[in-house]
């Protein structure tokens, strides 16, 4: 079965900085991996997604992601936070072994402070 | 907003209501999904169709029943629900994975927030 941890509920850092997202998944066949943003009283809004290929993927509004086989990872990055940044995150996954079934992460709140 | 487009954006029903959830996508994508979404969980699957077929259930009572009319229009309806029920539910659409580089990514609507009393 597909299952995605994302360890951290809360991350907080200050406007200007690096931030980091973190994911792990676990797929029985090859991951394809996403990440998606949530503001309030809004859906999911797609941010960048990893298939095949370049294991350092970017996305949208200067988001990035790299994909780490070995450590079954795939973190979220930017490096100057903005304080419109702050939402709600989820890492996705789908196994190429079971059809439509994306697996979500239980999200990360993103605290950007000015 | 995203090309998805949810209905009623909120609604609160009794336990002996009988509602439904309507989605309707204008990408001219031929798959379509419900989520639930509840505070403090993961984001759950109910339902899955692709080309109008339903092809995932993920255990959902069957208080929960969906309808996928055509391509661009997919239902939700509720009856006998229970106050745990209580969630923003969640429609997304996709093209079919097997459908080229814009395969595999869920647009999602703005969700229907349900509150059952």
């Amino acid at each position: 079965a597909q299952s995605v941890a994302q360890p951290e509920d809360q991350v907080k850092v200050a406007e200007g900085n690096p931030l980091t997202v973190k994911c792990t998944y676990s797929v029985s066949g090859n991951p394809y991996l996403f990440w998606y943003v949530q503001y309030p009283n809004r859906g999911l809004q797609f941010l960048l997604k990893y298939i095949t290929g370049d294991n350092l993927v970017k996305g949208s509004y200067g988001f990035e992601a790299e994909f780490n086989k070995s450590q079954t990872s795939f973190h979220l990055k930017k490096p100057s936070a903005l304080v419109s940044d702050s939402a709600l995150y989820f890492c996705a996954v789908r196994d190429d072994n079971y059809g439509q079934n994306f697996v979500f992460g239980p999200g990360t709140r993103l605290s950007v402070l000015p | 907003e995203t090309g998805v487009t949810q209905t009623p954006r909120h609604l609160v029903m009794g336990m002996t209501n009988k509602k439904s959830l309507k989605c309707e996508q204008h990408l001219g994508h031929n798959a379509m999904y419900w989520y639930k979404q509840s505070a403090k969980k993961p984001l759950e699957l109910m339902f899955v169709y692709s080309l109008e077929e339903r092809v995932e259930n993920n255990s959902v009572p069957s208080r929960f029943s969906p309808e996928c009319p055509n391509s661009s229009h997919l239902f939700l309806h509720l009856h006998t629900l229970q106050p745990e029920d209580s969630a923003l539910y969640l429609c997304a659409s996709s093209q079919d994975w097997q459908g080229g580089p814009g395969a595999n990514v869920l647009t999602f609507g703005a969700g229907s927030r349900l509150t059952v009393l």
